[in-house]
């Protein structure tokens, strides 16, 4: 049970590169978002999904898209990186009744 | 709409000594609460949440929260630190069956020996 898994941990872009950043967890949790942490903010919602097919904006959605094919993965992908996309990722994921989230270990993403 | 404050950014606080923290909610419905802890470089830990009955809550590494309605409050405390307890804790407030949580801003706090 290796819990919420992101991939990858640091990553450097350059202004207008898309990547991926992937999330997956083993718990069969029906629920899993997306936050990014910045200073001073906390974190904040950018996507999130109450199962497979199923996806949802949250606070921060723009410049992020998301998909949700299985219940495992929900991968965020940035289309065209801009430096105020700098930020530490969080994927989390909770079950079904259940009110306490858990969250992966963190993406540091830097767009330069 | 929800949202949290945490009053203080930075904490200082010699070792041995109690801490508190402090959180101040807005929300319109029965608030889940919640505190996590963040070690640097590191994800976020839960330490303990609230979602109904007795109003303190115990949570893990000694970690206590008290609930109370009429302040819109759910305070950290810890009788005594310890150096290890040196990080960035967040309070939160979440839906009663959503996937929504709303952070503060954030404590950080420092440990003096």
């Amino acid at each position: 049970n290796a819990g919420v898994t992101q991939t990858p941990k640091f990553q450097v872009l350059k202004t207008g590169q898309s990547m991926t950043l992937q999330c997956a967890q083993d718990m069969n949790h029906e629920y899993m978002s997306w936050y990014r942490q910045d200073p001073g903010m906390g974190l904040r919602l950018i996507h999130y999904s109450v199962g497979a097919g199923i996806t949802d904006q949250g606070e921060v959605p723009n410049g992020y898209n998301v998909s949700r094919s299985t219940t495992e993965d929900f991968p965020l992908r940035l289309l065209s990186a801009a430096p105020s996309q700098t930020s530490v990722y969080f994927c989390a994921s909770r079950p079904t009744g259940v009110n306490t989230i858990y969250f992966g270990e963190g993406s540091w993403l830097t767009v330069v | 709409a929800q949202s949290v404050t945490q009053p203080d950014i930075h904490i200082t606080v010699s070792e041995g000594a109690s801490l508190e923290l402090r959180c101040n909610y807005s929300y319109g419905a029965t608030p889940y609460l919640f505190w996590y802890v963040q070690s640097p470089g590191q994800g976020l830990q839960l330490l303990l949440k609230y979602f109904s009955g007795d109003t303190l809550v115990q949570g893990i590494k000694g970690f206590e929260a008290e609930f109370k309605r009429s302040q819109s409050s759910f305070n950290l405390r810890k009788p005594s630190v310890h150096w290890s307890d040196a990080a960035e804790y967040f309070c939160a407030v979440g839906a009663t069956a959503g996937n929504k949580l709303t952070f503060g801003g954030g404590t950080r706090v420092l440990v003096k020996p």
